[in-house]
């Protein structure tokens, strides 16, 4: 069974600048997805990024990036010019390529941008 | 395209009665889910169904019977609740073809009293 870990349960960070959500999980697969969800107080589950095991280059979006290191089990989130619509729940989430793609979510991390 | 939709959004419901939570997608996929949402404890998934016809339990199913009624919709039933089924409910699809990118609904917030 897979588990996912944050370790950071809350954040705070002033407007404008650069915040990093850590993540780590525990697998034996070796291909597998990672994604970042973003919960506004609005409670709806958004998609922010993704990272396919197998391609080596960090997955990015606009403000967001990741690091994802395969061999340490690590997945964190870089959120740079950080704006007040980025206060939310983040959460961490693993899936395996086979098996009914069943997420597994970590406890999340509550960022709070203060203006 | 309305995505993946909820009903209700907020019940109250007394310890030992029944309801059914209802979601539909419109997104033409296969494999959907229920999950639980606890505070502190992320999502939780309860059931999910890879495609009509088919589901199978999750990490939290005690309490919880699922209906595959067709592709688009998924209900999830809770026969005799309890106050520890007060939680935020999400319904969730997912497709092969937006690289698994899982399409939540707007969540139903329960409360057992």
């Amino acid at each position: 069974a897979q588990t996912v870990t944050q370790s950071q349960p809350e954040m705070s960070v002033q407007e404008a600048e650069t915040v990093t959500l850590s993540c780590t999980y525990d697998t034996s697969e070796n291909n597998y997805y990672l994604f970042w969800y973003k919960q506004p107080p609005s409670r709806q589950m958004i998609l922010v990024i993704r990272q396919e095991a197998y391609k080596q280059q960090n997955a990015t979006e606009n403000r967001f990036s990741v690091n994802f290191q395969k061999a340490a089990k690590s997945f964190s989130l870089k959120i740079s010019d950080s704006q007040l619509g980025d206060t939310a729940m983040y959460f961490c989430a693993f899936m395996p390529h086979f098996g009914n793609e069943k997420l597994t979510f970590g406890t999340g991390t509550r960022l709070t941008i203060i203006p | 395209n309305a995505g993946v939709t909820q009903t209700p959004k907020f019940q109250v419901l007394k310890t030992g009665q029944s309801m059914t939570l209802q979601c539909a997608q419109d997104m033409n996929h296969n494999s959907m889910y229920w999950y639980r949402q606890d505070p502190g404890m992320g999502l939780r998934l309860i059931y999910y169904s890879a495609s009509e016809g088919t589901t199978d339990k999750g990490e939290v199913p005690n309490g919880y019977n699922v209906s595959r009624l067709n592709k688009r919709e998924f209900s999830l039933r809770l026969e005799s609740a309890a106050p520890s089924q007060t939680s935020v409910y999400f319904c969730a699809s997912i497709a092969a073809t937006t690289l698994y990118e899982q399409y939540f609904g707007p969540g139903t917030r329960l409360t057992v009293t």
